[in-house]
C-alpha cells in the first residue's frame, strides 16, 4: 500500500522560507523510474506545478518559480523536502505531493497540507 | 509556461455523457502522448483517472475514457453517476526541460 504525507507548518509570515516535508511509504525511491512532485492549489484556483525529483536525483522546477524553490530527498527515510524561500499572501494554498511513475503522471498523492501566509 | 484551457463547467443527467476538452499547443498535448486527467473532489486529494491519453489505472471505471486530437485531448464520462460530480483537471508532459503543465480545471454537475 503506498501513502503519502505532507507535514510542515499551517502559517508562515511573509519573507520567511517554507519548508515541507513528504514522507512516504509502499515504495522506494531509489527505484527506477519513480519521481515525487509537489503541486499546490490556491483555495478555488487550479493546481500548479511546482518541483519534481527522479529516482537519479534529477530536479525539474517551474520556471516561474525556479529561484525561490529547492526539492532534495532522503532515500534512507522515505522523504522529499520542499523548501520555498521569500513567501508572500499569493503563496497561501493547499500543498501536495505526488508519486508516480509514467511521463509527467503522478500515481499517489498525499491529502495535501493548507499553508496560510500572513503576518 | 501557459496553463492548459478547459471550459469552467460542464453538465449532464444520471446516465448520459459529458466531454470535458483540454486545449494546448503543439508544445505540449499536440506534441506528446502523455495527456493525464484527474477527478477531485471537494477538500480531497486529486486522483489519477486517465494517463498516457486513453489508459486507465487499475479500479477506475470503464465509464471514463480518454483521446486526443492535434493539440486537444477530451475526457469523456459515460453513464454519469452523482459521484462523478467533481472537478476535473488535465495535465500534459511539456517537453524534457519541464514539468509538465495543468489544465485550468472544469467542474462537473451531475443534474
Amino acid at each position: 500500500q503506498i501513502t503519502l504525507k505532507e507535514s510542515g507548518p499551517t502559517l508562515v509570515k511573509p519573507t520567511q522560507t517554507l519548508t515541507l516535508t513528504c514522507t512516504f511509504s509502499g515504495f522506494s525511491l531509489s527505484t527506477s523510474g519513480v519521481g515525487v512532485g509537489w503541486i499546490r492549489q490556491p483555495p478555488g484556483k487550479a493546481l500548479e506545478w511546482l518541483a519534481l525529483i527522479y529516482w537519479d536525483d534529477d530536479k525539474r522546477y517551474s520556471p516561474s518559480l525556479k529561484s525561490r524553490l529547492t526539492i532534495t530527498k532522503d532515500t534512507s527515510k522515505n522523504q522529499v523536502v520542499l523548501t520555498m524561500t521569500n513567501m508572500d499572501p499569493v503563496d497561501t494554498a493547499t500543498y501536495y505531493c505526488a508519486a508516480g511513475w509514467g511521463v509527467a503522471t503522478h500515481d499517489y498523492w498525499g491529502q495535501g497540507t493548507l499553508v496560510t501566509v500572513s503576518s | 509556461q501557459s496553463a492548459l484551457t478547459q471550459p469552467p463547467s460542464a453538465s449532464g443527467s444520471p446516465g448520459q455523457s459529458v466531454t470535458i476538452s483540454c486545449t494546448g499547443t503543439s508544445s505540449d498535448v499536440g506534441g506528446y502522448n502523455y495527456v493525464s486527467w484527474y477527478q477531485q473532489h471537494p477538500g480531497k486529494a486529486p486522483k489519477l483517472m486517465i494517463y498516457e491519453v486513453s489508459k486507465r489505472p487499475s479500479g477506475v471505471p470503464d465509464r471514463f475514457s480518454g483521446s486526443k486530437s492535434g493539440n486537444t485531448a477530451s475526457l469523456t464520462v459515460s453513464g454519469l453517476q452523482a459521484e462523478d460530480e467533481a472537478d476535473y483537471y488535465c495535465s500534459s508532459y511539456a517537453g524534457s526541460n519541464n514539468l509538465g503543465v495543468f489544465g485550468t480545471g472544469t467542474k462537473v454537475t451531475v443534474l
